[in-house]
């Protein structure tokens, strides 16, 4: 099964300040990596993916991520974050079809981001 | 509205006592998936299906069984509950297995068993 890291379990930041989350996955084929957002009592939502081309992904709400292959890490940030992203982050890595991995994703066990006035 | 809708939201239950908790979504999606979410250990598939009749398992089905008779409807059948499954349950569904599509979740079901 494939492997994600999320370094951090909570990152707390004050509002305005720039914030980074952390993923690195395992995997030594090309996958596509995800960002998911959890909101208080809601589902996931997507936030970005990364399947090829630009290793810099813009997402919704100011959020973007870049992939980098040598270090197998997809690390989300955003400039300047607002009380409303408090919320739970996870990254999630998609496999190549085939076999047993055919349409499954993985995720990673969650950061919390909690962002203070 | 295209939407993944799950029932009941909260469930409390006991040991051995039969429950199924419905999923359904609106969007013709072929690809449905049921995950549990535990504190400190993210989202683990439980089963999942690619289409009306094909389900198969995931990392965790043990204690779970699921059924896909209709492709809007993927219910999770819990025969016979015990503690250790209380937990935050999300469906999902996307469009096809194909794994760029992204997945659309539930609210989820918080059940407890005690």
């Amino acid at each position: 099964a494939q492997s994600v890291t999320q370094l951090d379990s909570q990152v707390p930041v004050f509002e305005e300040a720039p914030v980074e989350l952390r993923c690195n996955y395992s995997s030594s084929v090309s996958v596509y990596l995800f960002w998911y957002v959890q909101y208080p009592n809601q589902g996931l939502q997507l936030l970005l993916k990364y399947l090829s081309g630009s290793t810099l992904v813009k997402g919704i709400n100011g959020f973007e991520a870049e992939f980098n292959k040598s270090q197998t890490s997809f690390h989300l940030r955003k400039p300047s974050v607002h009380i409303s992203d408090t919320a739970e982050y996870f990254c999630a890595v998609s496999p190549p079809d085939r076999g047993s991995t055919l349409g499954r994703l993985y995720f990673g066990r969650g950061t919390q981001l909690t962002v203070w006035p | 509205e295209a939407q993944v809708t799950q029932n009941p939201r909260y469930l409390i239950t006991v040991t051995g006592k039969k429950l199924t908790v419905t999923c359904s979504q609106n969007m013709n999606h072929e690809y449905m998936s049921w995950y549990r979410q535990d504190p400190g250990l993210g989202l683990r598939q439980i089963y999942y299906s690619m289409n009306v009749e094909v389900t198969d398992k995931g990392d965790v089905p043990e204690g779970y069984k699921v059924s896909r008779k209709e492709k809007r409807n993927f219910p999770l059948i819990l025969e016979s509950p015990s503690p250790n499954q209380t937990s935050l349950y999300f469906c999902a569904s996307s469009l096809s297995r194909l794994r760029a599509n992204e997945q659309f979740f539930g609210p989820g079901t918080r059940l407890t068993v005690l």
